[in-house]
């Protein structure tokens, strides 16, 4: 069965510094991969997901992820951090194939950003 | 609105009555995803439902819980004899089919509080 592990719970950095999540995962396939925000009392928004092809790949809002398959691993990163990017992150394998993709997540880290 | 729009936004119940929570997903999206988001066990898959197959119930906690969905579109996942362990947020997505490349598109979940 499909893990994904988020070691970090809490993040704070500063407005303007560099972010990165950490985010491992474990599938016995190909995985599909995936980053999602959640902003209080809000759904899930997606910022960005990896199938195949360029293991580096360039979400919303400034985003972006890179695939490792020799680590197991699909760390996202911001070069600048704002203040609206306070919020809870999210990183998600999808089952794929017959199975529809329905997926599993990590448990989450919180972003906090100081001004 | 063209977004997930799930109902309602908050409820509180008694500890043994019987909830239903509405999903209405993206107009034209085939496959519909409830997840469950609690403090303890974090983001989880509930059931899973594409087109006109049989229903994918795998994460179902308990034969307290059943979700339908009715002429493909709108979805309620209910609740029988609520206990406290069944507070949480109840969010659902929708995507344009279940292949794995197609994003899941979340509402902003329902609140569930059992008293």
């Amino acid at each position: 069965a499909q893990s994904v592990t988020q070691p970090d719970i809490h993040i704070t950095v500063s407005e303007g510094a560099s972010l990165e999540l950490r985010c491992n995962y474990s599938y016995g396939a190909t995985p599909y991969l995936f980053w999602y925000v959640q902003s209080p009392g809000q759904g899930l928004q997606l910022l960005l997901k990896y199938f195949s092809g360029d293991t580096l790949v360039q979400g919303i809002k400034g985003f972006e992820a890179e695939f490792k398959r020799s680590q197991s691993s699909f760390n996202l990163r911001k070069p600048s951090v704002h203040w609206s990017d306070a919020a809870e992150y999210f990183c998600a394998v999808g089952a794929g194939g017959a199975a529809g993709n329905k997926l599993t997540f990590g448990g989450g880290t919180r972003v906090l950003v100081k001004p | 609105g063209a977004g997930v729009s799930q109902s309602p936004s908050n409820k509180v119940t008694e500890k043994g009555k019987d909830v239903e929570l509405r999903c209405d997903p993206i107009s034209g999206h085939t496959a519909l995803y409830w997840y469950r988001q609690s403090l303890g066990q974090g983001l989880e898959f509930l059931i899973y439902f594409q087109g006109n197959s049989a229903p994918d119930k795998s994460g179902l906690p308990s034969d307290r819980f059943s979700a339908e969905r009715t002429g493909g579109s709108v979805s309620t996942l209910t609740i029988q004899r609520t206990q406290q362990e069944d507070s949480a947020v109840y969010l659902c997505a929708s995507s344009l089919t279940g292949n794995s490349n197609q994003p899941q598109h979340f509402g902003d979940g329902t609140r569930l509080s059992i008293l």
